[in-house]
């Protein structure tokens, strides 16, 4: 069975580019979350998905990034524009019921550099 | 507002000692901790997730441990490999917005 995956692994944009960050929960879950971790920071929360639905999206630091999640598969987030301060490590999860009750699977995150 | 804190940030020990990894947190209205391992440039691997009424759990050389009321959980890894360096996080999960908070992590290192 296949892993949850993230798509790009690497991406470098200039500040003020647009980029999509893609995530394929495993099949079958329909929490899906999104975090993010800043040089020298711990992971933060940025939202929860349960289905195609936003359950929390109080960690998203501003109205410049956008999360969808089309038809409760998988999930983009978009940040538009970009500035330096967005460049970290972006990492998705799923899992099969609340996170309070299973596992978190985690992707092996995208790496988002803005220079 | 959990705050998790794990010490300490690195260790370095050489290959069969013992491994003893510490994580505390602040809010003690947690459902669940988990264990990650991350490796280099890679994503979270889950080792070990300790529900909020469980007092430890076991998996090979790893055993976990969770005093929720004093808010802690500690880590041991036997016999350490060189194959076991990476950076292990604590992650806690609320009871009431189901969000992981994560620990910096503690980068371990097992000399051969």
């Amino acid at each position: 069975e296949a892993g949850v995956t993230q798509f790009p692994s690497h991406s470098v944009i200039e500040k003020g580019q647009t980029v999509t960050l893609r995530c394929d929960p495993i099949s079958g879950h329909d929490n899906l979350y999104w975090y993010r971790r800043v040089m020298g920071k711990e992971i933060k929360f940025l939202l929860h998905f349960v289905k195609e639905s936003k359950q929390d999206e109080s960690g998203m630091p501003n109205n410049r990034f956008l999360a969808e999640r089309t038809g409760g598969t998988y999930s983009t987030l978009k940040v538009q524009p970009a500035e330096l301060e967005d460049s970290g490590v972006y990492f998705c999860a799923s899992s099969p019921l609340g996170v309070g009750s299973t596992e978190a699977f985690f992707g092996q995150g995208t790496r988002l550099t803005v220079v | 507002k959990q705050e998790v804190t794990q010490i300490p940030a690195a260790l370095s020990v050489p290959e069969g000692e013992n491994l003893v990894l510490n994580c505390s947190f602040t809010d003690s209205a947690i459902y669940n901790l988990q264990w990650f391992r991350q490796d280099p440039g890679k994503g979270l691997t889950s080792l070990l997730l300790i529900q909020s009424s469980q007092r430890e759990q076991t998996s090979g050389r790893l055993n976990a441990s969770l005093d929720k009321s004093s808010g802690r959980s500690t880590l041991y890894i036997a016999a350490s490999q060189p194959g076991d360096s990476a950076t292990y996080l604590c992650a806690v999960c609320g009871s009431n917005d189901y969000k992981l908070s994560f620990g910096a992590g503690t980068t371990v290192t097992v000399r051969a």
